[in-house]
């Protein structure tokens, strides 16, 4: 069992705020960081999947950061609006490739 | 034109009985994984299978076992439901070679009385 730690649990924001939260992982044996956002009452959806160190994405006003040397990822949030509002998973895969997600951050953006 | 199916959405059963919920994939995807949610809405990884391996995670009592008929579809029998069995559980597909992304099923909300 892999331990795969987000930060913080949770998030209120004023719409327009940039943000960002973290997802620490083992940095030994690693394959692929993958981010998930997931909106209440539907099914998580990809992100980003990210498999260099230093690699950094982006999709709109979302990006991430990626250190394997250390172990973690960013993911930022940029002047967010209401319909960020989600939870955010991060996830790492083993060796057999089983995903162990984070407990997410839930984000909320207040109008 | 879904491409991760799971049936059935809900799914309300007494203790004691056997159930199954089934999952369809048409992404052509080789791997295939069930996931369960607990009461925090943390994602647990139950299994994962492809057409050559089957792993399951250590955590996951026996009464639980998966079927795969055929590449597309891997469906989750649980036998002797229990109350603690109650939760949300997502099936998931990928290709495993390339990193591809998770691509999850709706969900199916199990609950034991």
């Amino acid at each position: 069992i892999l331990n795969v730690e987000q930060s913080p649990q949770s998030l209120h924001v004023q719409e327009g705020d940039s943000t960002n939260f973290t997802c620490s992982f083992p940095s030994s044996n690693f394959y692929a960081l993958h981010w998930y956002r997931w909106e209440t009452a539907k099914s998580p959806e990809a992100l980003f999947v990210m498999t260099l160190n230093g690699d950094e994405k982006k999709k709109g006003r979302i990006s991430a950061t990626l250190n394997t040397k250390e172990g973690y990822s960013y993911l930022y949030i940029k002047g967010s609006q209401p319909e960020d509002s989600a939870t955010y998973l991060c996830a790492f895969p083993n060796t057999g490739n089983q995903f162990y997600f984070g407990t997410g951050t839930s984000l909320t953006v207040i109008p | 034109d879904t491409a991760v199916s799971q049936t059935p959405k809900y799914l309300v059963t007494q203790m004691g009985n056997d159930k199954s919920i089934k999952c369809e994939q048409n992404l052509g995807h080789d791997t295939m994984y069930w996931y369960k949610q607990d009461s925090k809405k943390f994602l647990k990884i139950m299994f994962s299978y492809n057409n050559k391996e089957l792993i399951i995670n250590e955590t996951v009592p026996n009464r639980f076992s998966p079927k795969s008929p055929d590449k597309a579809h891997l469906n989750l029998h649980i036998n002797s439901l229990e109350l603690g069995d109650s939760a949300v559980y997502f099936c998931a597909s990928s290709r495993r070679l390339d990193n591809s992304p998770l691509h999850f099923g709706n969900g199916t909300r199990l609950t034991v009385t």
